[in-house]
């Protein structure tokens, strides 16, 4: 069966301090991992997509990197408005199916 | 461009009372889904429509139905709600396959009471 764990399940950082959330994830055949962020009250927005191992991908403050076995996204620098839940979800090629994590909330103080 | 746009906002229901969630979306996306999210668990996939005329059960379809109006329409139905479905729904759209990136709108809050 797939699984995507998120850790922590919730991340507090002063503005300024770099920090990473790791997504772990057992699948059959990756066809992709994905990244999304939430907001309160709001459905996911999609962030990265990464396909194969070693790859990476930015975006202003975010880096979201892959491995065979986790993947993580790293915040450089947070700002306050970076605050929000992040949602790792899984692809399976085998099975066609999505699978997502719970989600890691963020909270960066001014 | 208004994307995946889903009505009501919120909705609250008595055990046994039926409706329908609407979603539409502007983007000329073939696949469109119903997800719930509840706490604590990830996103659920209840259906998913891969284009025009088909739809197909997802993880958790009990209790649901969904019907793919045009290419532009997915909604969701509950026949007979119950306090189990107290959740918050999203609807979603891809340009093709579900390995690539979804929209989402912005969610439907219900209680079943």
């Amino acid at each position: 069966e797939d699984q995507v764990t998120q850790s922590p399940e919730a991340l507090r950082l002063q503005e300024g301090e770099s920090s990473s959330l790791n997504c772990s994830y057992t699948v059959s055949g990756l066809r992709g991992l994905f990244w999304y962020r939430q907001d309160p009250g709001k459905g996911p927005e999609f962030l990265f997509t990464l396909y194969s191992a070693g790859e990476e991908k930015e975006k202003e403050r975010l880096k979201a990197t892959l491995t065979k076995k986790e993947s993580f996204l790293h915040i450089t620098a947070p700002k306050p408005e970076d605050s929000a839940t992040y949602l790792c979800a899984v692809y399976s090629g085998a099975n066609s199916k999505l699978t997502f994590g719970k989600g890691i909330t963020l909270s960066v103080r001014p | 461009n208004a994307g995946v746009t889903q009505t009501p906002k919120f909705q609250v229901l008595k055990t046994g009372q039926s409706m329908t969630l609407q979603c539409a979306q502007d983007m000329n996306h073939n696949s469109m889904y119903w997800y719930r999210q509840d706490p604590g668990m990830g996103l659920r996939l209840i259906y998913y429509s891969a284009s025009e005329g088909t739809t197909d059960k997802g993880e958790v379809p009990n209790g649901y139905n969904v019907s793919r109006l045009n290419k532009r329409e997915f909604s969701l139905r509950l026949e007979s709600a119950a306090p189990s479905q107290t959740s918050v729904y999203f609807c979603a759209s891809s340009g093709g396959q579900m390995n690539e990136k979804l929209f989402f709108g912005s969610g439907t809050q219900l209680s079943v009471l």
